[in-house]
């Protein structure tokens, strides 16, 4: 089994600042790591996704994350927020191979102020 | 269609009654996910469906839900004898067979108990 933490549960910051959002995962078996975005009132959208290859995966939006082994993390981050980045995202991890059912995390709430 | 489309959005019940929530996987898409997000809480998993092989009901909390789907077409979530705490978001996604390719998202149903 995986599990999946997002450390924290919101993160303010001002507009044109930088943002990390942290994840961690456990699990016992090679993992594919997904980050999603949740706007108000929506269904989730993927961010970006890392399968293989280099550790650095760049997204959507300005997004990059970091895939980070030896950590077990999957850091989303993005040099310069807008207030259109506003919104929910959550981490989920599945194993590279067997069962093919995402776990979660609990979500960030993004907050970007003016 | 061009997403996956769930109905109603939003459903109002009594304490007791039985409710129907649909999904509409997009077109072609083997995969077909239900999940329950509580105000404020990540995604939990409930059941998943992968073309005619028997779902995996491993998340589902009691046994007042269950769900079908015919084929790799819609499928409907049954939650009998509604309680309070069923009150929450349920979410359908759906993705091309073993996927690498990331989930589709529907906007959800929000469900209430009154």
């Amino acid at each position: 089994a995986q599990s999946v933490t997002q450390l924290d549960s919101q993160v303010p910051v001002f507009e044109e600042a930088p943002v990390e959002l942290r994840c961690n995962y456990s699990s016992s078996v090679s993992v594919y790591l997904f980050w999603y975005v949740q706007y108000p009132n929506q269904g989730l959208q993927l961010l970006l996704k890392y399968l293989s290859g280099s550790t650095l995966v760049k997204g959507i939006n300005g997004f990059e994350a970091e895939f980070n082994k030896s950590q077990t993390s999957f850091h989303l981050r993005k040099p310069s927020v807008h207030i259109s980045d506003t919104a929910e995202y959550f981490c989920a991890v599945r194993p590279s191979g067997g069962s093919y059912i995402p776990t979660f995390g609990r979500g960030t709430s993004l907050i970007v102020h003016p | 269609g061009a997403g996956v489309s769930q109905s109603p959005s939003n459903k109002v019940t009594e304490k007791g009654k039985d409710v129907e929530l649909r999904c509409d996987p997009i077109s072609g898409h083997t995969a077909l996910y239900w999940y329950r997000q509580r105000l404020g809480q990540g995604l939990e998993f409930l059941i998943y469906f992968q073309g005619n092989s028997a779902p995996d009901k491993s998340g589902l909390p009691s046994d007042r839900f269950s769900a079908e789907r015919t084929g790799e077409s819609v499928s409907t979530l049954t939650i009998q004898r509604t309680q309070q705490e069923d009150s929450a978001v349920y979410l359908c996604a759906s993705s091309p067979t073993g996927t690498v390719y990331g989930y589709t998202f529907g906007s959800g149903t929000r469900l209430t108990v009154v």
